[in-house]
């Protein structure tokens, strides 16, 4: 089974800084996905950024890049100049290709709040 | 479009009482899944489906059930709510062609007194 680690369940920056949340997985999988989704106060989620295990270039998508270190089994969100309404609720997940029906696994999520 | 949407937003039942939670998604995914979420963790899958008239066990689907008659709803019933199905649900739906992306609805609410 596979299992998605975020070490740091709060963390905060300030407005126009950069912060970045960490993410580890454990898998026997070659082929996989990663993602991260963003839960703002509001609830609904949305993905941010999305990564496929066989691509080596990083993801990027505005001001969210990722960190990927397959070897590692390391899955980083980095944020640059942060803004007020990235505050939320940071989950990052794990789907192995193909297989399985397109479920992901979770993590617990890491909070972030961006101060003024 | 509306995208993935959810009926109710907030239920408050009894113990013992039943209720059924509808999800909707007008982008024509293959895929379904409900989760919950319990404060302080990440989303556990309930239920999901890959296509009309099919339905799975995820991680936690005891005293849950599921259907799926038509390829744009996903239905979850508790037949005998408790306490401990107190927790925000939410639905999700996402293709293959799409990346796997899943898109979620806002959540239902559920306190189970």
């Amino acid at each position: 089974a596979q299992t998605v680690t975020q070490s740091q369940p709060e963390m905060s920056v300030q407005e126009a800084e950069t912060v970045t949340l960490s993410c580890t997985y454990d898998t026997s999988e070659n082929n996989y996905y990663l993602f991260w989704y963003k839960q703002p106060p509001s609830r609904q989620m949305i993905l941010v950024i999305r990564q496929e295990a066989y691509k080596q270039q990083n993801a990027t998508e505005n001001r969210f890049s990722v960190n990927f270190q397959k070897a590692a089994k390391s899955f980083s969100l980095k944020i640059s100049d942060s803004q007020l309404g990235d505050t939320a609720m940071y989950f990052c997940a794990f789907m192995v290709s193909n297989t399985n029906a397109g479920k992901s696994t979770f993590g617990d999520g890491t909070t972030l709040t961006v101060k003024p | 479009n509306a995208g993935v949407t959810q009926t109710p937003k907030f239920r408050v039942l009894k113990t013992g009482q039943s209720m059924t939670l509808l999800c909707a998604q007008d982008m024509n995914h293959e895929y379904m899944y409900w989760y919950r979420q319990d404060p302080g963790m990440g989303l556990r899958l309930i239920h999901y489906s890959v296509g009309e008239g099919t339905t799975a066990k995820g991680e936690v689907p005891d005293g849950y059930n599921v259907s799926r008659l038509k390829k744009q709803n996903f239905l979850l019933g508790l037949e005998s709510a408790a306490p401990s199905q107190t927790s925000v649900y939410f639905c999700a739906s996402s293709r293959p062609q799409a990346g796997y992306t899943q898109y979620f609805g806002p959540g239902t609410r559920l306190t189970v007194l």
